[in-house]
């Protein structure tokens, strides 16, 4: 079965510190997500590409953060400098284009960054 | 408002009690609804889409109600693996297929 593969899987990182994620989303999957999760709480749509486009990011904190995927195949997200309140999980997630009312995400198991 | 919104609970059920949760939303434009289960330190797994008619699978209900912009989940005879974090996802923009999660609502079956 295929799946969304992430890297890596922890990341442990000093305040101020740059740190990048990667995601290669199911083959075929036109959409990426990235997310942030905070302990007990829903994730948090950070970005969209509809391949190597962004579709929305109006909650990226843009000072700090950013994203690319230039082929509109696998994505990095980066941030920089790093601050305690960005330790999470980020989750990448795909799907094919969204057509309709139903289309399902497909998650990576998630990079649980811990910035110290 | 927030967009979407939930009640954390946790809910803390016996085995085979039936159990609902609600999930409100705020943009009257979403046009699609979604429950996502999470198991704890897992990544979330779409449990089922949420049809305009509402629709069944197995021991799980989804309702939606556009009048009132809410979303329901009911589980019937609750199994201990049924325990994990429910997620309601809507479409915030009205056609544009950007998701929007809730917070979760947890759900604990006990013996």
């Amino acid at each position: 079965e295929a799946e969304v593969a992430q890297s890596p899987r922890y990341k442990i990182t000093e305040k101020s510190q740059a740190v990048a994620f990667w995601c290669d989303p199911i083959s075929g999957h036109a959409t990426l997500y990235w997310y942030r999760q905070i302990l007990g709480q829903g994730p948090e749509l950070l970005v969209q590409f509809q391949d190597e486009s962004v579709v929305d990011d109006s909650q990226l904190p843009k000072d700090r953060f950013s994203a690319e995927r230039l082929k509109g195949v696998d994505s990095t997200l980066k941030i920089q400098p790093a601050e305690l309140g960005d330790s999470a999980m980020y989750l990448c997630a795909s799907t094919y284009t969204p057509t309709g009312a139903y289309w399902e995400q497909y998650f990576g198991p998630g990079t649980r960054l811990t910035v110290t | 408002r927030k967009e979407v919104e939930q009640d954390p609970g946790p809910f803390n059920v016996p085995e085979g009690a039936t159990v609902a949760f609600n999930c409100t939303y705020s943009n009257s434009a979403s046009q699609s609804f979604f429950w996502y289960r999470q198991d704890c330190r897992k990544e979330p797994k779409l449990l089922m889409s949420v049809y305009s008619s509402g629709n069944e699978d197995g021991r799980f209900t989804a309702q939606l109600n556009r009048a009132s912009q809410y979303i329901s989940l009911l589980i019937r005879d609750s199994k201990l693996s049924d325990s994990a974090t429910y997620l309601c996802v809507v479409e915030s923009s009205g056609g544009s297929y950007i998701p929007t999660f809730g917070r979760g609502t947890s759900l604990i079956v006990h013996p």
